[in-house]
């Protein structure tokens, strides 16, 4: 019963490579996001959906396209891969003015 | 846009003392203030939230504070346990066309020991 579910859990990867994130949320919320967090732990967001419409593209490289193509997903892909994409790459969820659920992350290793 | 300041950035406590996480904002818009608590391979999960209609709120051993005025908000964790262990954030945001994307602080790692 898993309210936003993410895979992978983990990737490894290289540098150069394209690779993809999945992200799915069966709570019925119209808004979904992506947030990355670095090795300090900072959370910043990215990018933000309100029925497959994007509304919220933060100072992200064009590298990164998210794609969503129901409400109910929100993927992520990364082309080019470089060092310093490696973090924790979070999707969540909301629905009008309720908190955000997120999920439990996939940690993105580019070596 | 939002800027969000959270101290301390570590905090170590003894179980059964309290502990108290402060963090200001810049944007006088910001009208909702969640705290997340996240635990070593998981995501951050919701652990109590405050309106800016709000001065207070409490459940159970958990309890935020709210200071429009001063743009400041604080969390407030009475009688610790070794599970309270954890990254605390806070957050700011505003409701807009934008829907409610949070803007965090960068998080307090809480030892209790």
């Amino acid at each position: 019963d898993t309210a936003v579910s993410q895979t992978p859990k983990y990737l490894v990867t290289q540098m150069g490579n394209d690779k993809s994130i999945k992200c799915e949320q069966n709570l019925g919320h119209d808004t979904m996001y992506w947030y990355k967090q670095d090795s300090k732990k900072f959370l910043k967001i990215m990018f933000s959906y309100n029925n497959k419409e994007l509304i919220i593209n933060e100072t992200v490289p064009n590298r990164f396209s998210p794609k969503s193509p129901d409400k109910a997903h929100l993927n992520l892909h990364i082309n080019s891969l470089e060092l310093g994409d490696s973090a924790v790459y979070f999707c969540a969820s909301s629905q009008d003015e309720s908190p955000l659920h997120f999920g439990n992350g996939t940690r993105l290793t580019v070596t | 846009g939002e800027n969000v300041e959270q101290h301390p950035s570590t905090l170590s406590v003894q179980e059964g003392d309290s502990a108290v996480i402060k963090c200001t904002y810049s944007d006088s818009a910001s009208n909702y203030f969640p705290w997340y608590k996240q635990e070593l391979g998981k995501g951050p999960q919701l652990i109590i939230d405050i309106r800016s209609n709000v001065g207070e709120k409490k459940d159970q051993r958990i309890a935020v504070t709210l200071n429009k005025t001063a743009k400041h908000f604080s969390l407030h964790i009475t009688e610790t346990q070794p599970e309270d262990s954890a990254v605390y954030f806070c957050a700011a945001s505003s409701s807009s066309n934008s829907g409610y994307a949070l803007n965090f602080g960068k998080g307090t790692s809480l030892l209790v020991t």
